[in-house]
């Protein structure tokens, strides 16, 4: 079955850890996207990663870093510095050279308590 | 600064109704708008629309771009409750650098 996983479903953390989201992908796309979903205000784009190797701020790339070592995988690390990081987080991805159809994620609730 | 808006907000009809949905946007180097639907976690793509005036269709579900307007209607006629979800709207650039920027969605319920 071709998709994107992310993993955790649900993750915990406390206050002051650093924490990684995991997202693959099978579908053979070029480019990946985390975005972060918070009650009313639609999903904004943390960051995004067009090759291997290379990657992109988006718009709310502040306390937030990303590695893009394979093509199939795009982890995101939440760290201490994310002032705020209680939200949904989701990651696509889309063949490169297309209109843009971005395929999602089940996404991952991070909470921090 | 670019932006996408969408209304209304949140919406709450009965089965059988028909919706329309709005989405208005500001952006430079427009390219094409999207449509997605969220039910519970993944968004799942709906419409692409780059032309203006053609309406794309998809069982009770149609949605029209007008580029004079800077906007784009979806509409959902005989609606049903697992039409209940959160809409999305979101725009690209022509310059390619793959982002979408998104509204703030349309949550619908649609009670029986």
């Amino acid at each position: 079955d071709g998709g994107i996983t992310q993993s955790p479903k649900y993750l915990f953390r406390k206050e002051g850890q650093n924490v990684t989201l995991s997202c693959e992908q099978n579908l053979n796309h070029d480019a990946m996207y985390w975005y972060r979903q918070d009650p009313g205000q639609g999903l904004r784009l943390i960051y995004y990663s067009q090759i291997v190797n290379d990657f992109q701020k988006g718009d709310i790339a502040e306390g937030y870093s990303v590695s893009r070592e394979k093509k199939e995988s795009f982890p995101l690390t939440v760290t201490s510095a994310q002032k705020n990081p209680t939200a949904f987080y989701l990651c696509a991805s889309s063949i490169w050279d297309s209109d843009n159809e971005q395929f999602f994620g089940p996404g991952t609730r991070l909470t921090v308590l | 600064e670019d932006k996408v808006v969408q209304s209304p907000l949140s919406l709450v009809v009965h089965e059988g109704d028909t919706v329309t949905l709005n989405c208005s946007y500001e952006v430079t180097n427009f390219r094409s708008l999207l449509w997605y639907k969220q039910e519970k976690k993944a968004p799942t793509f709906l419409f692409m629309l780059t032309s203006s005036g053609i309406e794309k269709k998809s069982g009770r579900l149609s949605s029209i771009l007008d580029k004079k307007e800077l906007s784009s209607i979806l509409n959902i006629t005989a609606t049903q409750t697992g039409d209940s979800a959160i809409y999305l709207c979101a725009v690209s650039f022509s310059s390619n650098t793959g982002k979408l920027i998104f509204g703030q969605g349309t949550t619908l319920q649609v009670k029986p």
